[in-house]
């Protein structure tokens, strides 16, 4: 079965400052994604990013970036420039590419974005 | 182009009645997804529809039922309810059968009294 663990259950973080969010998992599939998704008080699941696991490149969405490490089973985000609209909630989450139809989610970090 | 609707958004209940909530997925999307939110257990997964076979079920108690229509229109369904089954039902749609880019609904949250 896959795991993900969140470790942080709150961070909060400065306006215009960086950030990072930590997550692990653990699965013994060769073949799989990985995402975060960030939930607004509006409740509403937004992707943030994904990561193929097959990439060895990190993948980037333009103030967000994570770094992905396939041997440790650590998938963080980095949040540059932090911005008000950032406060949420953030779930990192699995999927396997084999059946590609299930997410496994964490626990959630609730990021505050502090003035 | 219109994004996941559910309805209702809210909805109250008494224990032991069944409830009904509804998803429509994006225009052209086959595959919709069911979770339960709540405080204590996160983010769990209930079932997933694909042109209107269930293609997998999580670990919920039979009381928990889907089923998708042929317009992709899928509904779940809650008999007996518990006080515990009071959540955030998310749903999600898909176009490809990897549900890899997923886009959820802004959910039901039912509060069972």
């Amino acid at each position: 079965a896959q795991t993900v663990t969140q470790s942080q259950p709150e961070m909060s973080v400065q306006e215009a400052e960086t950030v990072t969010l930590s997550c692990t998992y653990d699965t013994s599939e060769s073949n799989y994604y990985l995402f975060w998704y960030k939930q607004p008080p509006s409740r509403q699941m937004i992707l943030v990013i994904r990561q193929e696991a097959y990439k060895q490149q990190n993948a980037t969405e333009n103030r967000f970036s994570v770094n992905f490490q396939k041997a440790a089973k650590s998938f963080s985000l980095k949040i540059s420039d932090s911005q008000l609209g950032d406060t949420a909630m953030y779930f990192c989450a699995f999927m396997s590419g084999d059946t590609g139809n299930q997410f496994y989610f964490g626990t959630g970090t609730s990021l505050t974005v502090i003035p | 182009k219109a994004g996941v609707t559910q309805t209702p958004r809210y909805l109250i209940k008494t224990r032991g009645q069944q409830v009904t909530l509804s998803c429509s997925p994006i225009s052209g999307h086959r595959s919709v997804s069911w979770y339960q939110q709540t405080p204590g257990q996160g983010l769990q997964f209930l079932f997933e529809y694909f042109s209107e076979t269930q293609r997998n079920k999580g670990n919920f108690p039979g009381r928990f039922s889907g089923r998708q229509f042929s317009n992709s229109r899928s509904e779940m369904n809650v008999s007996t309810l518990e006080l515990g089954d009071s959540a955030l039902y998310l749903c999600a749609s898909s176009f490809r059968v990897m549900n890899t880019e997923a886009f959820f609904g802004q959910g039901t949250r039912l509060t069972v009294v």
